[in-house]
């Protein structure tokens, strides 16, 4: 069945690094990738989303490609911040079934430090 | 718009137990989904309505999980006879589509359920 892999964390950075966590996945279809966020203590929020092959994705300084080649969906931000410390999740949309199914990676666990 | 609302925000029962889960969706919108997600892992899909109608089920759901959305508003998830294993967060999520392609999906802050 479909699946997502994305990469371990916990991932450390100092304020102003570049981040990449890496997604990739396996799907049958052609299906919609996303990033969801999770804050300390809320729910998941849509970061961004890409629904066909080579599109960019992008919110708040966040971008993400639609590689179908790759099969993959890395994130990347080019400053981070310490707002942005969270967990991150990848999912792809399985919508063999007529409605939005998401399918979603372990999580990486971001943390940035001042 | 007030968001997805899940209640209660904490739940610790007792092996054997029953619990029931609320939820209450972006009002309008037409779809609703159950997902559990363990210390770890990414959200599990768990059962999907439209409207009132269930028409997906996953195989996480056991016999022992039942849920209803019956006036096509607010749902509700129910775990009999509760073990050790059902200890996660359950996540509630509505979303408004007619395509059912591309629709976001829009989540609450979820019910941790600890069994003891």
């Amino acid at each position: 069945g479909d699946s997502v892999t994305q990469m371990e964390g916990p991932v450390t950075l100092s304020e102003e690094a570049f981040l990449t966590i890496n997604c990739t996945y396996t799907a049958t279809g052609y299906p919609s990738l996303f990033w969801y966020v999770q804050y300390p203590g809320e729910g998941l929020q849509l970061l961004l989303k890409a629904t066909k092959a080579d599109d960019k994705g992008s919110n708040k300084g966040f971008e993400a490609t639609y590689r179908k080649e790759t099969t993959s969906f890395h994130l990347e931000k080019g400053s981070v911040q310490v707002s942005d410390s969270a967990v991150y999740f990848c999912a792809l949309s399985d919508e063999s079934g007529g409605y939005n199914k998401l399918i979603f990676g372990a999580g990486t666990r971001l943390a940035v430090h001042p | 718009d007030t968001g997805v609302s899940q209640n209660p925000r904490h739940k610790i029962t007792k092996r054997g137990q029953n619990v029931t889960f609320r939820c209450d969706p972006i009002s309008e919108h037409n779809r609703l989904y159950w997902y559990r997600q363990t210390l770890g892992q990414g959200p599990e899909f768990l059962t999907y309505f439209q409207n009132e109608a269930q028409l997906e089920k996953s195989r996480l759901l056991s016999d022992r999980f039942s849920a209803e959305r019956p006036k096509g508003s607010f749902s509700t998830l129910e775990i009999q006879r509760t073990e050790q294993g059902d200890s996660a967060m359950y996540l509630c999520a509505s979303s408004l589509d007619s395509t059912g392609r591309n629709s976001p999906l829009h989540f609450g802050n979820g019910t941790r359920l600890t069994v003891t």
